[in-house]
């Protein structure tokens, strides 16, 4: 079954302490996103690659690194968290060129920071 | 910059017709979307328009303006699984860059 896979799907941590969640999809999609939804604000793009060691600043990219070693996988990480980073956080993959296609999403990872 | 603007709520009954509207600014455009997505789960692609004109799949259809910069989604003979949340995506000039609109959430009634 073609997915987007994140894990995890749940976590309640603290701050300062680094987390890493992870995104994998088996479409042999070119592009990989990260976004966050928070109440009100919608989507917001955090970072995105358009292929393998081609990664890119979306909008919110404060406080958050990503790394794209291999095609399918494309980890978010926090270095070191703040409650401000509280939210649902969503990767999202396409064929191709990019956000001209549409978006496959995972099922999403809410994140609480304490 | 982008900048894309939907309104937050709507209320309709069921078996009835709605229209979502979304009207956009861009820097280039390639593209509007419209994704659906349920309380608690990921967004579902529901259509694409690169064109002007009108786009139709099933009960739902979308339009495009390139000239006004507006698209709507209509939704017909609306069923309580409708019940969601749509969101518009404009593409711009940079093909990694997606900007969401912050959605509008359908509520249907019997």
């Amino acid at each position: 079954e073609a997915q987007v896979t994140q894990n995890p799907r749940y976590l309640i941590t603290v701050t300062g302490k680094k987390l890493t969640v992870t995104c994998s999809q088996n479409m042999n999609h070119e592009y990989m996103s990260w976004y966050r939804q928070d109440p009100g604000l919608g989507l917001r793009q955090i970072y995105y690659s358009m292929n393998v060691e081609v990664t890119d600043k979306g909008d919110v990219p404060e406080g958050y690194k990503v790394s794209r070693k291999e095609k399918r996988n494309f980890p978010l990480i926090l270095e070191s968290p703040s409650p401000n980073q509280t939210s649902l956080y969503f990767c999202a993959s396409s064929p191709g060129t990019g956000v001209r296609q549409p978006q496959h999403f995972g099922d999403g990872t809410r994140l609480s920071i304490l | 910059g982008q900048n894309i603007d939907q309104p937050t709520e709507m209320t309709a009954t069921e078996g009835a017709i709605v229209q979502i509207n979304c009207t956009y600014q861009t820097s280039g455009f390639n593209g509007l979307f419209w994704y659906q997505q349920h309380a608690g789960e990921a967004p579902t692609f529901l259509s694409y328009n690169v064109l002007d004109g009108l786009e139709e799949k099933g009960r739902f259809s979308s339009f495009l303006s390139r000239s006004k910069g507006y698209s709507y989604l209509l939704l017909k003979e609306l069923q309580m699984k409708d019940s969601a949340s749509y969101l518009c995506a404009a593409a711009g000039t940079n093909a990694g860059k997606s900007t969401f609109g912050d959605g509008t959430t359908l509520t249907v009634k019997p």
